[in-house]
């Protein structure tokens, strides 16, 4: 099955109001959490990460919300602009016996209307 | 510095045939990555290298994907044979070793099979 889940597909915010894109996961041994952003056509990139010990981190307008017992986490991005409309996509890892690989969830497709 | 480099950008193969895609990771990476993209399976891991040795095969993909990584700044992607349902982007990404660390994604292979 899908271990990281991203259950919608599409999200439209309009300027200004705050995107929550969520994620969901089933393994309870992943300590490792971030967020990608993925324009068309391009790679994606990473745009926060938290670890497990933590329940929030912010950076500028972006805060990741990890919920552990929920196997929830999201990212709230606040005065959304235009220029965040992209694919999100949502990662996890489990890094027991030293292996750094993330599973990613499908992609949440955010559009930021003027 | 130059980031994850990938080649070809664009290949067309014939049903059954060998393709051999290529990643030159970042400089001093010492995780290296490969994932197929699709729109329907979204990102799944192929296999992970970490300095040079191989952590994860991606079951799944076995039987007709095989990567290796002969020395630390070059890694192939051979798909034999391949099948239509291959039809997708390969990506490589590369990260530092110690923990997880950001992925940097090249700009990807986008494979056709005829």
């Amino acid at each position: 099955g899908q271990q990281v889940k991203q259950s919608s597909p599409s999200l439209t915010v309009q300027e200004g109001g705050i995107s929550i894109l969520n994620c969901d996961y089933e393994n309870d041994m992943f300590d490792y959490f971030a967020w990608y952003k993925k324009y068309p056509d391009n790679s994606p990139t990473l745009l926060i990460s938290v670890r497990s010990n933590v329940d929030k981190r912010e950076d500028g307008r972006l805060t990741v919300f990890l919920n552990k017992s929920g196997k929830h986490f999201s990212l709230h991005i606040t005065a959304s602009q235009p220029e965040d409309t992209a694919v999100y996509l949502c990662a996890a890892g489990d890094s027991g016996g030293s292996n750094y690989k993330l599973t990613f969830g499908k992609g949440t497709l955010l559009t930021v209307t003027p | 510095d130059a980031g994850v480099t990938q080649t070809p950008r664009h290949e067309v193969a014939e049903k059954g045939q060998t393709i051999i895609l290529k990643c030159e990771p970042v400089s001093g990476h010492n995780d290296l990555f490969w994932y197929r993209q699709t729109k329907i399976q979204g990102l799944e891991l192929l296999s992970y290298f970490r300095s040079k040795s191989l952590m994860e095969d991606g079951g799944a993909f076995k039987d007709r994907f095989k990567a290796e990584m002969l020395n630390s700044s070059f890694s192939t992607l051979k798909i034999q044979p391949t099948e239509p349902k291959d039809s997708a982007v390969y990506l490589c990404a590369s990260s530092f070793w110690g923990g997880y660390a950001e992925q940097f994604f090249g700009p990807g292979t986008r494979l056709t099979v005829l």
